[in-house]
């Protein structure tokens, strides 16, 4: 139990295009997703809280007109990268609290978004 | 700003000897204190989960808890060549995001 899947596991577009990810909770209804990117060598850095029916919370510095993130349901969390960039090229992990076991979360498998 | 601190390493022993990971943070109001392993190219998967002040074994992994000392430590017992990985300790309260320390390389010779 307890699955998160994302699609697609990687990606590569041209500079300028815009890239949809998302973030599925299989088997448990998550009503709070949280997105997270990973530089190499690095660690997760936690990019937005989202929340099911509302907007979501962008860390700062994260821009929320170029990473948008919907929550439109209580399984699916989608995040696009508009207009993507060289420098938006990273790992981006999906997690989701069940909101029946509020103290663990479940990731998903990660998408790597190559931009060329 | 919350954060979490951990040695980077790398941390090398030889098979069938005991790794030892340490972690500090910051937020005393954090609830939940978890370790993960990270294959590189790979999401973290999660080690051992803690809540409470002590000990907490499963199976060749101990994690140790001192809220006092905002302190969490993972032990690895039979360290084998598989456990190489870097560890990342993560801590939170209950139901927010996960806040991260840098990780650990744990390498493990045969």
């Amino acid at each position: 139990g307890a699955v998160v899947s994302q699609h697609p596991s990687r990606v590569i577009c041209k500079s300028g295009t815009s890239v949809k990810i998302e973030c599925r909770s299989l088997d448990f209804q998550a009503t709070t997703m949280f997105w997270y990117r990973q530089f190499p060598k690095q660690s997760l850095m936690l990019m937005a809280t989202s929340n099911e029916g509302s907007k979501a919370t962008y860390e700062q510095g994260v821009e929320k007109d170029k990473f948008l993130i919907n929550h439109a349901s209580l399984t699916l969390s989608t995040l696009t990268v508009t207009s993507a960039h060289p420098e938006d090229s990273s790992f981006y992990i999906c997690s989701a609290i069940d909101r029946g076991r509020i103290y663990e979360q479940y990731f998903g498998p990660g998408t790597r978004l190559t931009v060329t | 700003q919350k954060e979490v601190e951990q040695n980077s390493g790398p941390l090398s022993v030889p098979e069938g000897a005991i790794a030892s990971l340490n972690c500090t943070y910051s937020d005393r109001g954090s609830q939940s204190f978890f370790w993960y392993r990270q294959y590189s190219g790979k999401s973290p998967e999660l080690i051992m989960s803690i809540y409470s002040n002590g000990d907490k074994e499963d199976g060749r992994f101990t994690a140790q808890l001192n809220k006092a000392s905002q302190y969490v430590s993972l032990l690895i017992r039979d360290s084998q060549p598989s456990d190489s990985a870097t560890y990342l300790c993560a801590v939170n309260q209950a139901g927010t995001a996960l806040i991260f320390g840098k990780g650990t390389t744990l390498s493990v010779s045969s």
